[in-house]
């Protein structure tokens, strides 16, 4: 049984550009929630989808968005890219549109130069 | 907004000591409290969680009390090992079901 998978494992981006970033989640599991995780710090909440639809958003700007597909794995997109955006972004899958019981991926560590 | 404070930020205990760390939360509509463990490097992984119609749930060395008049819950970890050194992270959900973490506790195991 496949856990929840992201690609790319790393990535290096310039200021400004875009990036998007993939997960696919457990399975058995319809939902995908996207962190944050600074250096050193705990997962910060990004947005959670259900259903293809963004149901939960934490505080972060518009430049953050996402997509979830029919199959429930999911994309997040950071347009602008900013130095303070280099990070390690985790997506986590559960089930029902609920985060009980949910699952991480290994994360994507995001550099931006 | 949920607000979760997570103390110590380090623990240092030897080998088959008892480790606590202990959380406080804000939100009073918090019903879910996961505890991930982070090894270096690798994904947070969820290890025990508790909902808030439960004092106190255990499973073999670890266990998770959660005081709803306090706000305040706690893992304990028994007979510690050197494979339980790792960054330690408490959550709590909110009345939005948002997840919020603590800044994490970093467990250090000594042989």
């Amino acid at each position: 049984d496949a856990g929840v998978t992201q690609s790319p494992t790393h990535l290096i981006k310039t200021r400004g550009q875009q990036v998007t970033l993939r997960c696919s989640p457990k399975s058995g599991h319809d939902t995908v929630s996207w962190y944050q995780q600074a250096l050193g710090q705990g997962p910060q909440f990004i947005f959670q989808y259900y259903e293809e639809e963004e149901r939960q958003r934490g505080n972060f700007p518009d430049r953050f968005s996402g997509h979830q597909f029919p199959n429930y794995s999911s994309e997040l997109n950071v347009n602008a890219l900013l130095l303070g955006d280099s990070a390690l972004y985790l997506c986590a899958s559960s089930k029902g549109g609920w985060v009980t019981e949910a699952f991480f991926g290994q994360g994507t560590r995001l550099t931006v130069v | 907004g949920e607000n979760v404070e997570q103390h110590p930020s380090t623990l240092s205990v030897q080998e088959g000591d008892s480790a606590v760390i202990k959380c406080t939360y804000s939100d009073s509509a918090s019903n879910y409290f996961p505890w991930y463990k982070q090894e270096l490097g690798k994904r947070p992984q969820l290890i025990i969680d508790i909902r808030s119609n439960v004092g106190e749930k255990k499973d073999q060395r670890i266990a998770v009390t959660l005081n709803k008049t306090a706000k305040h819950f706690s893992l304990h970890i028994t007979e510690t090992q050197p494979e339980d050194s790792a960054v330690y992270f408490c959550a709590g959900t909110g009345g939005s079901y948002i997840p919020t973490f603590g800044r994490g506790t970093s467990l250090i195991v000594h042989p």
